[in-house]
């Protein structure tokens, strides 16, 4: 079955570092999202991407956060000053644009600022 | 008024079991409610889902109850199994689904042997 891959898979970081999480969506899909969940909290949303631009962003998604889809393939998250409280597993997730609405989830970056 | 709210925040049930899981939302915009089943390690998986046009839904042992003028649905897990323990999400979607989830906190579901 196709899945959402995601690179790392764990990542630690130094404060104000900047970190860029990988994503390969699932081949077909064109809509694209960054979800966060800090350890024991529920899945947050962040971004949705579609057409080479933001579609939707939370308030979680400031300016320290950019997303890029810089070929066919990848899709990036980057965190360009890490801070403490960024540390949370990212995930990836991507969709068909019409013919299904599931939300595939990839396994998820593992994301420690210390 | 995004929020969806879940509960039980932990839950143990016996193996052959029945497990329920609880949620409410207030916005009325809502109209795609899907079930994310997460084991440690994984991304969350769709389980299930519904719309506010049926009151239940049921796929194998998982079905899903739905009350719309209550604001609430439910899970329930028929004959649970160790093999189900797992943490559940219940979420939340506008543009029957075509849109960004809310999710809820979570409950973590062990089903003891």
């Amino acid at each position: 079955e196709p899945e959402v891959t995601q690179t790392p898979s764990h990542q630690v970081t130094q404060m104000g570092q900047e970190v860029i999480l990988r994503c390969v969506p699932i081949s077909n899909h064109l809509y694209f999202y960054w979800y966060r969940q800090i350890l024991g909290q529920k899945v947050e949303f962040l971004v949705s991407f579609y057409n080479n631009e933001i579609s939707e962003k939370s308030e979680i998604f400031d300016d320290q956060f950019s997303v890029e889809r810089p070929d066919g393939s990848n899709f990036t998250l980057k965190i360009r000053s890490t801070k403490l409280e960024d540390s949370a597993m990212y995930f990836c997730a991507s969709r068909q644009l019409s013919g299904g609405n599931t939300i595939y989830f990839g396994e998820g970056s593992w994301l420690t600022v210390v | 008024q995004q929020q969806v709210k879940q509960s039980p925040q932990s839950l143990i049930v016996q193996k052959g079991g029945i497990s329920i899981i609880n949620c409410a939302y207030e916005n009325t915009a809502f109209d795609y409610f899907p079930w994310y089943q997460q084991f440690p390690g994984k991304g969350p998986a769709l389980l299930i889902a519904i719309r506010p046009d049926v009151s239940e839904k049921k796929e194998g042992r998982f079905t899903i109850s739905f009350n719309k003028s209550a604001k609430q649905f439910s899970l329930h897990i028929m004959d649970s199994q160790p093999g189900d323990s797992a943490t559940y999400f219940c979420a939340a979607s506008i543009n029957a689904g075509y849109s960004t989830l809310t999710f809820g906190k979570g409950t973590m579901l062990l089903v003891s042997p």
